[in-house]
């Protein structure tokens, strides 16, 4: 399997404009997770989806941002319009199952720069 | 709420010297994971304990979940500069994940 595939892996943007990322889960995954890094931060949950279905969105920081899943094999992340404060890396995992603690197999990240 | 706290957040040791982080909840886990991310990389993980007292090895990483399954730690033993990177603990409890801030460790040769 090729693991979580994320894109872009870096995007560098301006204040206000638009930023989606993408994500690829690993195949059979029911469970699809957004975090986002940063230094001061840590590593924060933002939404995740089981079966497609939003279930915990409280980490969405604003309504700046939303997280969709159309189906099994995709998610997008929105951030609209960005701020500078939103640079970060954002990483999307993916795991098998939830609630017992199942691992949780993370893709490579975007880094976003907003100037 | 929540809260999963590691310490220390910092870890400079010579190479082939011993490592330990610690993870502390403020709350009884169901589970606890730990993660580890290269330098520039992404977390990966590592392994999962679930049992009070549970101790596992992988190597020369020893892993503890306490009897009050409330905390955690990693030991490593003789570093080597493949250890480099930062080690997350990931507590588990309502179906709800909470990430440690991490311990970067780093390696002087």
């Amino acid at each position: 399997d090729a693991g979580v595939i994320q894109s872009p892996r870096h995007e560098v943007t301006e204040m206000g404009q638009e930023v989606t990322l993408r994500c690829k889960p690993i195949s059979g995954h029911d469970y699809l997770f957004w975090y986002r890094q940063t230094m001061m931060r840590g590593l924060e949950l933002l939404i995740y989806f089981n079966n497609n279905v939003p279930i915990d969105d409280s980490g969405m920081p604003e309504d700046r941002f939303s997280a969709k899943m159309p189906n099994a094999s995709f998610s997008t992340l929105k951030i609209q319009p960005s701020e500078p404060r939103d640079s970060a890396v954002y990483f999307c995992a993916s795991s098998l199952v939830w609630g017992q603690g199942a691992p949780q197999y993370f893709g490579p990240g975007t880094r976003l720069l907003v100037l | 709420g929540q809260q999963v706290m590691q310490i220390p957040q910092y870890q400079h040791v010579q190479e082939g010297e011993d490592f330990t982080t610690y993870c502390n909840s403020s709350t009884t886990l169901s589970n606890i994971q730990w993660y580890k991310q290269r330098p520039g990389g992404h977390p990966v993980f590592l392994i999962q304990l679930v049992k009070s007292g549970e101790v596992k090895k992988q190597k020369r990483l020893t892993f503890q979940f306490g009897e009050a399954k409330k905390n955690s730690s990693l030991h490593i033993t003789a570093t080597q500069t493949t250890d480099v990177g930062t080690y997350f603990c990931a507590g588990n409890r309502d179906d709800k994940i909470i990430f440690g801030k991490g311990t970067r460790l780093h390696i002087l040769p």
